[in-house]
């Protein structure tokens, strides 16, 4: 099956920092989404881009689907952004996650 | 937006109960729904897609007779563990979707289960 991988596995940010996530996977995908879960577990559905550029307020994120690989942009990061950031590929496959804590 | 809303969020039960929990979405109509399985501190694990109507599709490696999935409605599905272990104890996540691999997935807040 497909493989996919985040990077960083963990993240500190202050307060009002910016930041990149990374997400690889092994061979071409058809669809593909970023989610982030809060430290109570919940999962909101951040974006689903198989490819190009898409922006929602303070987060962005592009796919590069020809180079196996997608970034999530978070900008001025607060705290309510702590969590774990995961891509899943084709509904199936969730990523190894990028726990995120931003700091006052 | 779309809501999705599983139940019950916690359970503490004895070895060998059966625990059912319910997955429904609100407001729209769920043709697809996803089980999976976290452990602390890991990723989701999916462990079956079920489609309504239809039997559910399950991983390798997840017992069809363990986790059994219904999903016989367009806004219910369930999940039970039947004869449940302390290695089951695990926190359960649906999601639903409506029709189309391009619709984004809607989850529950997940299911805390804890078997003593």
């Amino acid at each position: 099956g497909i493989q996919v991988e985040q990077s960083p596995p963990d993240l500190i940010l202050q307060e009002g920092a910016n930041s990149t996530l990374r997400c690889n996977f092994s061979d071409s995908v058809n669809n593909l989404q970023w989610f982030h879960q809060n430290p109570w577990g919940q999962l909101i559905n951040l974006f689903y881009i198989p490819s190009g550029t898409k922006q929602n307020g303070r987060l962005s994120a592009t796919t590069v689907a020809t180079e196996r690989y997608s970034l999530l942009y978070i900008s001025s990061s607060q705290t309510t952004d702590s969590g774990v950031y995961f891509c899943a590929v084709e509904e199936l496959t969730f990523g190894t996650g990028t726990q995120l804590k931003v700091e006052l | 937006g779309a809501v999705v809303s599983q139940h019950p969020s916690r359970v503490i039960c004895k070895s060998g109960t059966s625990v059912k929990i319910e997955c429904r979405s609100l407001d729209f109509q769920a043709t697809t729904m996803f089980w999976y399985r976290q452990f602390p501190k890991q990723s989701l694990m999916l462990m079956a897609t079920s489609n309504e109507g239809s039997k559910a599709t399950y991983e390798q490696g997840v017992e069809k007779d363990k986790f059994l999935i219904n999903h016989a409605s367009l806004t219910l599905s369930t999940l039970t563990v039947t004869s449940a272990h302390p290695e089951d104890s695990s926190f359960y996540i649906c999601s639903a979707r409506s029709r189309g691999s391009n619709q984004p997935q809607h989850f529950g807040d997940g299911t805390r289960l804890s078997i003593l």
